[in-house]
């Protein structure tokens, strides 16, 4: 059963440039949520999607906006990169049924932009 | 709102001591509460969660948590540490309205184990 996957693993920008980051779930989940994690803190919730739509968002600007494919899978976009959008990039998956909602985390992707 | 905050930053057991890792929450809404393990440059994994029910949680790699109310904690123990457990420690806290599953996380506790 294949968990959560992200792409790419690392990457490099430069100020004012746009990236993109990418997410498959865990099998059968339909949730995905993106989380920053600056070095040496928690996760920030950035938004969440379920059925194609962002159904929840942190404080986070517009320069942070996201994509959900009817397969479940995610994107990431983030606009005008900035130094401080240097951080560890987080996907989690899971699933809307009952009321346990667990999350699943991926190995995350590493931006770094100079 | 809902909020995390983790008591030390740091925190250095030897091998085959208790662990002890601290977490204290807030929350207007009864919640759902996890620990995450993540070792360098990798993700986070579930340690353990309380939803409802037994307030002691049992977890993977012999780690345990005690949900108490009346204190907001959820702290992290596990009898005798083992070097392998040298990772990030993360606390979280989920509402457990149908809104959306927003996690809040708190900033880490870094656990040494000293051989």
């Amino acid at each position: 059963d294949a968990g959560v996957t992200q792409s790419p693993t690392h990457l490099i920008k430069t100020r004012g440039q746009q990236v993109t980051l990418r997410c498959s779930p865990k099998s059968g989940h339909d949730t995905v949520s993106w989380y920053q994690q600056a070095l040496g803190q928690g996760p920030q919730f950035i938004f969440q999607y379920y059925e194609e739509e962002e159904r929840q968002r942190g404080n986070f600007p517009d320069r942070f906006s996201g994509h959900q494919f009817p397969n479940y899978s995610s994107e990431l976009n983030v606009n005008a990169l900035l130094l401080g959008d240097s951080a560890l990039y987080l996907c989690a998956s899971s699933l809307v049924q009952g009321v346990t909602y667990e999350q699943y985390f991926g190995p995350g992707t590493r931006l770094t932009v100079t | 709102a809902q909020s995390v905050t983790q008591l030390g930053s740091h925190v250095s057991v030897s091998e085959g001591a208790l662990v002890l890792l601290r977490c204290n929450y807030s929350s207007s809404v009864p919640p759902y509460l996890f620990w995450y393990v993540q070792y360098p440059n990798q993700g986070l994994q579930l340690l353990l969660k309380y939803t409802t029910g037994a307030t002691l949680v049992k977890g993977i790699n012999g780690f345990e948590a005690e949900f108490k109310k009346s204190e907001t904690s959820f702290h992290l123990t596990k009898p005798s540490a083992h070097m392998s457990d040298a990772a990030e420690y993360f606390c979280a806290v989920s509402d457990s309205q149908d809104t959306g599953n927003q996690f809040y996380f708190g900033t880490g506790t870094s656990l040494t184990v000293i051989p």
